[in-house]
């Protein structure tokens, strides 16, 4: 199945610096790349997404880029609030298949 | 709220034992996904279904069997249960099988 690894596994940062977090993969077929964020005890949601033909999207403070060739994509979030603070997984999809990176805990110190 | 219904939320039992959790997508989804997630650990897939038929099978243990329903509900059966396959189930549906996942409350089964 697909090798699915995230970086860094955890990330703090101050408040209002921006994070970025890297998520590789190994199988070229994969063509949707979702990002979904996990607070404590609660279940994941999506935050943002990205097809294969695109090669980067914005929703507010929140960005994705995805570089095919090199097979990883990239969760920026800038200005960060302590809102932010939560698990962040990526999912590339191939075919039938969700695999999930193993998590980056983000902490963003007030 | 996700749409997506997954009951008990809560199931503590014993060693041996069997359960079944249950969740019901969200209207119009056809793909139920069912994970599992153990403490401060990742999504680990167990099991896909679409429209009724598998479609992929992931680190599914061969004592846990899932199925879905023609009305699209979905059953995951944990049968022999081990202190270890304590852990935090998720259901998540979706519309087609590239598209967002949508996640339910999840079922918290804890073996003693």
């Amino acid at each position: 199945g697909e090798n699915v690894e995230q970086h860094p596994s955890t990330l703090s940062v101050q408040e209002g610096d921006s994070a970025v977090i890297k998520c590789t993969y190994s199988d070229s077929a994969s063509n949707y790349f979702p990002w979904y964020k996990q607070e404590l005890g609660k279940r994941p949601q999506l935050i943002i997404d990205i097809r294969s033909n695109v090669g980067e999207k914005k929703d507010q403070r929140i960005a994705v880029t995805l570089n095919k060739t090199a097979k990883h994509f990239s969760l920026h979030i800038t200005e960060t609030q302590p809102e932010d603070s939560a698990v962040y997984f990526c999912a590339p999809n191939t075919g039938n298949q969700f695999y999930f990176g193993t998590g980056t805990s983000l902490t963003v110190i007030p | 709220d996700s749409g997506v219904t997954q009951t008990p939320k809560h199931l503590i039992t014993a060693t041996g034992q069997r359960v079944t959790l249950r969740c019901s997508p969200r209207s119009g989804d056809l793909s139920v996904y069912w994970y599992q997630q153990s403490l401060d650990q990742g999504l680990q897939f167990l099991i896909q279904y679409y429209n009724g038929e598998e479609r992929a099978k992931g680190n599914i243990l061969e004592r846990f069997s899932a199925q879905q329903f023609p009305d699209l509900h979905s059953e995951l059966n944990l049968s022999s249960l081990e202190l270890g396959d304590s852990a935090l189930y998720f259901c998540a549906s979706s519309v087609v099988q590239d598209s967002p996942l949508h996640f339910g409350n999840g079922t918290r089964l804890t073996v003693t």
